[in-house]
């Protein structure tokens, strides 16, 4: 089993529409969680991070669940700009310190 | 304001042949890193560097060297190119006192061993 999980996709998603994903992660004492974007043949950005009370940036929401292990993100009001692929990124543990696991990515399609 | 950069961006090579990927990053961070992505993989850490002469392996440092001389230079070297190491390379870089998720990463070098 891989240390980190996501549905592939495409997700394929009219524009102005919800859309929302998860990803599962395998070890239970893994520490930070973080969401990143990544464009077609371009380097991955830091999307936002996850926090356990969950946050929010503006039409983004990700959210912890820590009993059943695995985070999601949620697009709201989805533009054409958010076609890309997201990455689901893990700290395994605290003395993993730098070491990020990354998800195999969840393509978005936004189409009009 | 560069940030960080790789090059080449484009390398095509032999079987055999040693390889080296530069890195480079001008905002001074602390640590940097190197990996690979591959379908079915992810991204997958190769190495990483804490500083200056302090580097560590990451999940797949078979078949590569680094060094780190100097704070913003961290170059990758493929001793001996095999198909395997087919692959985009990212180099990415944090700073001291960023969180541990907070990397930023370059453009990519694209490389295949032939």
């Amino acid at each position: 089993r891989k240390e980190v999980e996501q549905d592939p996709g495409p997700f394929n998603v009219p524009e102005g529409a919800t859309v929302a994903f998860n990803c599962t992660y395998s070890n239970s004492a893994s520490q930070s969680f973080f969401w990143y974007r990544q464009d077609c043949r371009k380097e991955p950005k830091l999307l936002m991070s996850v926090y356990s009370s969950g946050n929010e940036d503006g039409r983004f929401t990700a959210q912890l669940n820590r009993a059943s292990q695995y985070i999601s993100l949620l697009i709201r009001d989805s533009k054409l700009s958010d076609s890309a692929t997201y990455l689901c990124v893990v700290t395994p543990t605290a003395a993993a310190g730098n070491k990020l696991t990354f998800g195999g990515g969840t393509r978005v399609l936004v189409k009009p | 304001d560069a940030g960080i950069t790789q090059s080449p961006r484009y390398k095509i090579t032999e079987t055999g042949r040693q390889v080296t990927l530069m890195c480079h990053q001008t905002w001074s961070h602390s640590y940097m890193f190197w990996y690979r992505q591959d379908l079915g993989h992810g991204l997958r850490l190769i190495y990483y560097s804490a500083a200056a002469d302090i580097t560590d392996k990451g999940e797949v440092p078979d078949g590569y060297v680094v060094s780190r001389s100097k704070t913003e230079n961290f170059p990758l070297t493929l001793e001996s190119a095999t198909r395997s190491q087919t692959s985009v390379y990212f180099c990415a870089s944090r700073p001291l006192g960023g969180g541990a998720g907070e990397q930023y990463f370059g453009p990519g070098t694209r490389l295949t061993v032939t």
